[in-house]
């Protein structure tokens, strides 16, 4: 039953490596989105999408490539991992756009060695 | 862009005290939320707040929207253990996405200790 869910939860990999986050929600919410928290726990948004359109593209790297083949699935590939890349990656939703309430994954723990 | 900053970063109390986190954002908000962050956990929402010198209270906890719509604060009477973690707010807005895009704060970190 749960909401919000991500795949894998925890992720170690090598540097220069390419891995990718699934994401999937069964609340019937048009956006999603994906953060990253570091380990000051510094929460930001990198990516949203509103049925299945990119409406926030942050100042991201472009090897972050977010990823949506339905409403209720937004997924995140990384090409060549860095270290600064080990951080908490969390994907979101909500009914409509950011003012309303936002719904949020288990996370997925990167660490890049 | 738009900031959102709250104080303080760290916060230790003894159980029973009271606690208190300030949110000041860099402009005016349609909207404020307030989620909080169980350690090892994801951001849960709690409360979100909309009219300008807005108060709510959840059991212990009172919220309250400043009038000018560009501040807030969580106040928790006589915490307990339960009340760890992180609380964040958050507001609608930003450099880019506008009211698509939810900005968070810094957060506030609350350890507390029997």
């Amino acid at each position: 039953d749960t909401a919000v869910s991500q795949t894998p939860k925890y992720l170690v990999t090598q540097m220069g490596n390419d891995k990718s986050i699934k994401c999937e929600q069964n609340l019937g919410h048009d956006t999603m989105y994906w953060y990253k928290q570091d380990s000051k726990k510094f929460l930001k948004i990198m990516f949203s999408y509103n049925n299945k359109e990119l409406i926030i593209n942050e100042t991201v790297p472009n090897r972050f490539s977010p990823k949506s083949p339905d409403k209720a699935h937004l997924n995140l590939h990384i090409n060549s991992l860095e270290l600064g890349d080990s951080a908490v990656y969390f994907c979101a939703s909500s009914r409509g756009l950011a003012g309303n309430e936002q719904f949020f994954g288990p996370g997925t723990r990167l660490t890049v060695l | 862009g738009q900031q959102v900053m709250q104080i303080p970063q760290y916060q230790h109390v003894q159980e029973g005290e009271d606690f208190t986190t300030y949110c000041n954002s860099s402009t005016t908000l349609s909207n404020i939320q307030w989620y909080k962050q169980r350690p090892g956990g994801h951001p849960v929402f709690l409360i979100q707040l909309v009219k300008s010198g807005e108060v709510k209270k959840q059991k212990r906890l009172t919220f309250q929207f400043g009038e000018a719509k560009k501040n807030s604060s969580l106040h928790i009477t006589a915490t307990q253990t339960t009340d760890v973690g992180t609380y964040f707010c958050a507001g609608p807005g930003g450099l880019t996405g506008g009211g698509n895009k939810l900005t968070f704060g810094t957060g506030t970190q609350l350890k507390v200790e029997l």
